[in-house]
């Protein structure tokens, strides 16, 4: 068993549409990230955080501790929102684990 | 503006070669990583480097080497590529935690043929 689950593996929405990843780990973090990666491979780091809630334009990054569960919603999608989205963990001895990531279409 | 830079986006190389993927980071970053992408099994790490010249493997080091004379640049070295190594290869840098923030290049797509 993956230590980071992603659900669900791809994802179709129309545009305008409310998106919600999840992510869920079994292993102890001090942090977890949601990364982006377009087409073409470059990735950037979208959020980080250890509790509560994050918010950045129309992303908002939601994690519970205690239940080991993260969950990154895209508001009012569009299609340049189409991407593959992936969980990180970082742990307590320095190391990052990935999830498999979301593939994202948002079709106008 | 933070960059990690991979020296090239796609790479084509022959069974057997030595192969070199180098990354540059300008942020002062004590980390650096080396990842491979493939897909259903996300990203897994190959090697990463705390400092200059240490270095520690991860979960797949095999048939894979690392360099890192400088604290800006982190090579991986394929010593004889095999077609198993074709993969999305993806360099990372953090400050002295990854629990501070992580920053990735654009990514090497490397086939063997």
């Amino acid at each position: 068993k993956n230590e980071v689950e992603q659900s669900p593996q791809n994802l179709t929405a129309q545009e305008g549409e409310f998106i919600t990843i999840n992510c869920s780990y079994s292993v102890g973090i001090s942090a977890l990230h949601w990364l982006q990666q377009h087409p073409g491979g470059g990735i950037v780091s979208l959020f980080m955080l250890s509790s509560g809630k994050k918010k950045h334009g129309r992303l908002i990054a939601t994690i519970n501790i205690q239940e080991k569960h993260s969950s990154l919603h895209i508001t009012a999608s569009h299609p340049r929102d189409s991407a593959v989205y992936i969980c990180a963990v970082g742990d307590y001895n320095n190391d990052m684990r990935f999830g498999a990531g979301t593939r994202l279409t948002v079709k106008p | 503006d933070v960059k990690v830079t991979q020296s090239s986006r796609y790479l084509v190389k022959r069974t057997g070669e030595k192969v070199f993927l180098e990354c540059v980071q300008d942020m002062d970053h004590e980390n650096m990583f080396w990842y491979r992408q493939d897909p259903g099994l996300g990203l897994r790490l190959i090697y990463f480097s705390y400092d200059v010249k240490m270095k520690e493997k991860g979960d797949i080091p095999e048939g894979y080497s690392v360099s890192r004379e400088k604290k800006e640049r982190f090579s991986l070295i394929l010593e004889s590529a095999s077609t198993n190594q074709t993969s999305m290869y993806l360099c990372a840098s953090s400050p002295w935690a990854v629990t501070i923030e992580a920053f990735f290049g654009q990514g090497t797509r490397l086939t063997v043929v």
